[in-house]
Parts: C-alpha cells; structure tokens; sequence
C-alpha cells in the first residue's frame, strides 16, 4: 500500500515550457486535490476532482489544467511554465467529504522555472 | 484575506514541556478543523482533528481545543519531544463547500530544544 504518489519528485523548466505531474493513489479514495506551496505560505488548493471525470477549479487555478481519466490518478499540466509557478505541488486524496475529511498527502513534486 | 490564521511563525519549546500552537479563522462557516505536521521535503500528515459540534478531541499526547465563539483553536501536545519538531498547519473546511478542499493557514515551525 503505497499511499499517494507523485511523478516526478524534481523538476526545472525553462519559461514557455510545458509539462505534467502525476499523482496516484491505492487506496480507492473518490477525492482528489492538487495544492501548491510557496515559501511562508500555507497550501493553497489549485484543482480538485471529486470522482473519475470530474474536475473543478480551487483557489488558484490559472496556469493550470486537471485530467482524472481514471479513478487512482489525477495529472496537473502546465501548458507554458511562467516563473510564478516555481513552488511545490502537492497532491492528497480522500475518502469522503462529509464525514472524516482527512486528506492524504503525496511527498511533493518540486518545480523550478527558470 | 486570510480565512485561517497561524500568528505564530516560530515557537520554541524544551522538551517535557507542553507546547500549545494556536488557530484563529474568520469564516464562521468552517465546521471541520484539522491539524497537520509537515516535515522538511515530505508531504503533510494528517494528526488529529476536531468537528465544531465538539470543544475537545484527544488522541494519546496530541489535544485539539475548538472555542466556537471566539473562533479560535489550538493543539496542545504533551509531553513535547524531539521528534515533534515540525512545521505544524491548522486547517478548516465547511460541508457545504462542496469537496472543495481545505483551507490552510501558513504554518508555524515548532522547535523542541533538549
């Protein structure tokens, strides 16, 4: 039982550049959630998705597209990289939403645009 | 504007002692609060939570206290040892919000000293 995994853990790109981060999770969750983290700063929720197929728009969803083709895995693309979205990305995942909310997190995906 | 809010950047603690890091929020819809640990180059991990139809929830050393009326919470956790050294973010969420994720505040770094 691995949890919610990210691909790749490490990442740099040039400005204009695109690109896709994986996750993935084992544990049948319905829920799932890309955040962002940038220094001094709490997670903010980019895309969520609450079932295969399913995607919606959180906090700070520009610069940003959600594919959930299947129900483990949950992609996050950046079609052309700006500077701003240099920070680390977080995917979690949940079972439920209306009772026991707890997310479960991936380890992060770090990202550098230069 | 900020709807959860860790004032506290820092704390340091010895240990054996309690440490008490706090929560305030400013949208009275929140209805579900939780406390997550995060440390350096991993993904947060869930550690207790708290519904707003209780003041108190206890899991081993870690105590959640949720003071509705002043929209204030805090995680006490006792005794304090080194392995809790972390960043530590509060977190909330309201069931209609729609599976829309949780809003986190900006953490605060908890230093246990020997």
């Amino acid at each position: 039982n691995a949890g919610v995994t990210q691909t790749p853990k490490f990442r740099v790109l040039k400005t204009g550049q695109s690109m896709t981060l994986l996750c993935a999770q084992d544990m049948n969750h319905e829920y799932m959630y890309w955040y962002r983290q940038d220094p001094g700063m709490g997670l903010r929720l980019i895309h969520y998705s609450v079932g295969e197929g399913t995607t919606a728009k959180g906090e700070v969803p520009d610069g940003y597209n959600v594919s959930r083709l299947k129900k483990q895995n949950f992609l996050l693309g950046l079609e052309s990289a700006a500077p701003s979205q240099t920070s680390v990305y977080f995917c979690a995942s949940s079972f439920t939403w209306t009772l026991l909310r707890e997310q479960f997190f991936g380890p992060g995906t770090r990202l550098t645009v230069l | 504007d900020q709807q959860v809010k860790q004032n506290s950047p820092s704390l340091s603690v010895q240990e054996g002692r309690i440490s008490i890091l706090n929560c305030d929020y400013t949208n009275s819809m929140f209805d579900y609060f939780l406390w997550y640990k995060k440390y350096p180059a991993e993904g947060p991990t869930f550690l207790i939570s708290i519904s707003s139809i209780k003041d108190k929830n206890e899991d081993g050393r870690f105590t959640v206290f949720l003071n509705k009326s002043a929209k204030h919470l805090s995680l006490h956790i006792v005794p304090s040892q080194p392995g809790d050294s972390a960043v530590y973010f509060c977190a909330a969420s309201y069931s209609g919000g729609g599976a829309d994720g949780l809003t986190f505040g900006k953490g605060t770094h908890l230093i246990i000293q020997p």
